[in-house]
């Protein structure tokens, strides 16, 4: 198994373009949801799922959008990058909902100029 | 311990030395505590969990205390060695979905 899987590794955005950062993982996880981790901050949660078609809101959403078309994928879209959206961001799942070992991916360094 | 702030607070350790780091949680109603390690350039990684109905859970040179009156969070690593040089964080699980991270502790370990 790969675990999860983030792409890309690195990426440098001008201000307005769009992007979707890529997040697989081959564990047949039902629970997916990204994270950003920023300087002197936890984790914070953007997005989730609980199954393929189902997605909602963490606690930092706006800005970003999510769709779960597959058990496996799970993409997060900028579409309109702002320079606060500059962090690194990490994709996570687990089998379960509640009190299971949440497996993260290796992340996505974003820089927004 | 954790703190919010942009400078992570840092363990100095010797080789061999036990290392406690600490985390003070905020939530009374949390059920379930997990501790990550995370290394330069990487995604956190699982070390250990807790359930609120215990007060102490090992693992391999691991060891995590639970104290909910003060609702503090230990992680013990016994023996510590070079390759545990990371950033440890922990975790609570406040509801359904909802897991609060800690900012961090950073663990120097001296050969």
């Amino acid at each position: 198994n790969a675990g999860v899987t983030q792409t890309p590794k690195f990426q440098v955005l001008k201000t307005g373009q769009s992007m979707t950062l890529q997040c697989a993982q081959d564990m047949n996880h039902e629970y997916m949801s990204w994270y950003r981790q920023d300087p002197g901050m936890g984790l914070r949660l953007i997005h989730y799922s609980v199954g393929a078609g189902i997605t909602d809101q963490g606690e930092v959403p706006n800005g970003y959008n999510v769709s779960r078309s597959t058990t496996e994928d799970f993409p997060l879209r900028l579409l309109s990058a702002a320079p606060s959206q500059t962090s690194v961001y990490f994709c996570a799942s687990r089998m379960g909902l509640m009190k299971e070992t949440q497996y993260f991916g290796p992340g996505t360094r974003l820089l927004v100029l | 311990g954790e703190s919010v702030g942009l400078h992570l607070p840092t363990l100095s350790v010797q080789e061999g030395d036990n290392s406690i780091i600490n985390c003070a949680y905020s939530n009374s109603a949390s059920d379930y505590f997990i501790w990550y390690k995370q290394e330069s350039g990487k995604g956190p990684q699982f070390i250990i969990d807790i359930r609120s109905n215990m007060d102490k859970r090992q693992g391999q040179r691991v060891t995590v205390l639970l104290n909910k009156t003060v609702k503090h969070l230990s992680l013990q690593i016994a023996a510590t060695q070079p390759g545990d040089s990371a950033v440890y964080f922990c975790a609570e699980n406040t509801g359904f979905q909802k897991l609060v991270f800690g900012t961090g502790t950073r663990l120097l370990v001296s050969p």
